[in-house]
């Protein structure tokens, strides 16, 4: 499995862009590219993956460069609700195989 | 209408003792998964159950066992509970591995 390395933390203020970025030097041609947020208290929830390029739904954007040693996660004007750990995975999209999460990103939204 | 439940929330117990958590998902995955979540917060896998296929995490002692009584139903059985088994377990589900459904967790505690 590829490893990744994240920030342990990050800090911003309400209304800004924030961005994550997540290295991968290792990645594997069938990885793919998948963030988790983690509320306290709260299991993982999957908020977006990607395999090259770019990818957006209505949570976030995921920016992946051609070689794709390196993912960015960015999520517009941040609130304090955003305030959670955010976990970058890159692993192959098989079924029935295990994960592993790394230590994650943890954000704080100040006001 | 939880996709995915876990009971209980909270589990006090004393060491020695045999304890189960339950698991439930109600999206029609195939596959599901127990987490361990220790005090520094990384969330380690530790069984993954895909059509009575058991993939087991070598480092997880064998006093914890996954017992499967249909696809909707994962539960966790942990015999001669120790002090380090304290931690919050999650239960989670994917029908595609890399987007994977988590329960609200089960916070063990053992005295």
């Amino acid at each position: 499995l590829a490893k990744t390395t994240q920030p342990i933390s990050m800090d911003s203020y309400e209304g800004q862009e924030v961005n994550i970025t997540c290295s991968h030097n290792n990645i594997a041609t069938n990885d793919y590219i998948t963030w988790y947020q983690q509320f306290p208290s709260q299991g993982p929830r999957f908020i977006i993956q990607g395999y090259k390029t770019k990818v957006t739904n209505e949570v976030a954007s995921l920016f992946i460069p051609a070689d794709r040693k390196s993912s960015t996660l960015s999520l517009p004007r941040v609130s304090l609700s955003d305030t959670a750990v955010y976990y970058c995975l890159v692993a192959p999209n098989n079924a029935g195989n295990m994960l592993t999460f790394g230590g994650g990103t943890r954000l704080m939204v100040k006001p | 209408d939880t996709a995915v439940s876990q009971t209980p929330k909270y589990l006090v117990t004393q060491m020695g003792n045999d304890k189960s958590i339950k698991c439930e998902q109600n999206l029609g995955h195939d596959t599901m998964y127990w987490y361990k979540q220790d005090s520094k917060k990384f969330l380690k896998i530790m069984f993954s159950y895909n059509n009575k296929e058991l993939i087991i995490n070598e480092t997880v002692p064998n006093r914890f066992s996954p017992k499967s009584p249909d696809k909707a139903h994962l539960n966790l059985h942990i015999n001669s509970l120790e002090l380090g088994d304290s931690a919050v377990y999650f239960c989670a589900s994917s029908q595609e591995r890399n987007i994977q459904y988590f329960g609200a967790g089960t916070r063990l505690s053992v005295l």
